[in-house]
């Protein structure tokens, strides 16, 4: 089955830029989600179709997605945005279900 | 704007089965859509466990199909997981979401705030 592999942790200082990745084979011929999840509560969506950002979520949040890697950016970090962040593609290939990434925590300094 | 809102059980026994319920406000289930079911295990991530589409059409994680099932009522605008002989190991915080799907491509636009359940004798 589709596996996608991301950093355990980043850590990055307020006012920075924050990049996390997600790793999977030829991710960038499939369209990647990304969510947000603060402790003790659900996840929101946060980008989706590689790059398009909900209503209501702000524009520093952006990503992109080349050949094995997808990347979610944050601009100018807040303390805010200390979450655990997912990546999730949808695998039609096979058996038709959700892969989600690993997750990743990100730590505002 | 779409709400959702777990309730069940937050103790299951092992080897029973773990039932959830799932409301839906603020949208009509029979208007279109799947909807579908997450998990969290303690610490850890998420996993998909199965989405169910207004006509009562399926899909589960292969994972555990074999054990999962999903079903709709739309007169009451929920839909339900029950997942059968439970151990430790389904300890978790249980979602329910919409699964959006646009041009062949899915994912989960709104979720419901979450219930823990507890395997445990």
């Amino acid at each position: 089955s589709y596996v996608l592999t991301q950093p355990p942790s980043v850590s990055v200082a307020p006012g920075k830029t924050a990049r996390i990745t997600c790793g999977g084979n030829n991710i960038g011929s499939k369209s990647v989600h990304w969510y947000q999840q603060k402790p003790g509560q659900a996840p929101v969506l946060v980008i989706y179709y590689d790059s398009d950002r909900p209503s209501g979520i702000p524009e520093r949040f952006s990503g992109s997605n080349s050949g094995n890697t997808a990347t979610l950016t944050i601009s100018r970090v807040e303390a805010g945005d200390e979450a655990d962040y997912y990546c999730q593609v949808w695998d039609s290939s096979s058996d038709h279900h959700y892969v989600f990434g690993t997750g990743t925590k990100v730590t505002v300094l | 704007q779409v709400q959702l809102q777990e309730s069940g059980p937050g103790l299951v026994k092992p080897s029973e089965t773990l039932s959830l319920t799932c409301t839906v406000s603020g949208y009509s289930i029979s208007s279109g859509y799947y909807w579908g079911w997450i998990r969290q295990p303690p610490g850890k991530g998420l996993e998909w466990i199965g989405s169910i589409y207004h006509s009562g059409s399926t899909y589960y994680n292969p994972s555990l199909k074999s054990r999962v099932t999903i079903s709709v009522d739309t007169s009451k605008n929920q839909f339900s997981l029950k997942l059968s002989s439970v151990t430790a190991a389904d300890t978790a915080v249980y979602y329910c979401a919409r699964d959006f799907m646009v041009r062949g491509v899915k994912f989960l636009d709104y979720w419901g705030q979450g219930t823990l359940v507890t395997v445990s004798s």
